[in-house]
């Protein structure tokens, strides 16, 4: 069946430094979806990506998404003690009727 | 827009016992919701797919008969986990599919979340 690794597992960084999450699907995706996770939270959509090489921002937020829609990259800028908690990738394969696999998620830890 | 409700928040209850869980779509109607597991540090599992009038489909796996899902209507789909024991206590969260045509508009709104304790 879909895997969807995500890399690292967990980062901390200090508030200020860049951060990147990435992700990993073993067969060619529909979509991928990125979500966060605050601690004790559900997930909260962030954004779909659909389209080979697509490039979207939100903020200090950018999403990729591979020419071979295989992988996808999130990267926040200047991270933010708010921006504590587990991302989330998941992708949507054809053929699955808009089922979600999840990526094994990147917990990220931002401390002054 | 687009807010899935989940009750109860959190449930304990003894082994052998029986608990239902429901999700609602608040302001929209979804034909397709979704129910996930997710155990502590964990990703979310996709347990099965609720279609509103017809049957649920599980995940390979998951035993139907232990995770009866209805979906009776546009805005209700519930989860009721059977003979719950030990085990079953993890976080069980809900989706509502929201699709206006094409892969673009296919999206899920995520409930809060069920935390469910079996002593």
């Amino acid at each position: 069946g879909q895997q969807v690794m995500q890399i690292p597992q967990y980062q901390h960084v200090q508030e200020g430094e860049d951060f990147t999450t990435y992700c990993n699907s073993s067969t060619t995706l529909s979509n991928i979806q990125w979500y966060k996770q605050r601690p004790g939270g559900h997930p909260v959509f962030l954004i779909q990506l659909v389209k080979s090489g697509e490039v979207k921002k939100q903020k200090r937020l950018t999403f990729q998404f591979g020419e071979a829609k295989k992988n996808s990259s999130l990267h926040i800028t200047a991270t933010q003690t708010t921006d504590v908690g587990t991302y989330f990738c998941a992708g949507s394969y054809t053929g699955t009727a808009s089922k979600l696999t999840f990526g094994t998620g990147t917990r990220l830890q931002v401390t002054l | 827009g687009a807010v899935v409700s989940q009750h109860p928040s959190w449930v304990i209850c003894k082994s052998g016992t029986s608990v239902k869980i429901e999700c609602r779509s608040l302001d929209f109607q979804a034909t397709t919701m979704f129910w996930y597991r997710q155990f502590p540090k964990q990703s979310l599992m996709l347990m099965a797919t609720s279609n509103e009038g017809s049957k649920a489909t599980y995940e390979q796996g998951v035993e139907k008969d232990k995770f009866l899902i209805n979906h009776a209507s546009l805005t209700l789909s519930t989860l009721t986990v059977t003979s719950a024991h030990p085990e079953d206590s993890s976080f069980y969260i809900c989706s509502a599919r929201v699709w206006s045509g094409g892969p673009s508009t296919d999206t899920q709104y995520f409930g809060p979340g069920t935390r469910l304790t079996v002593l």
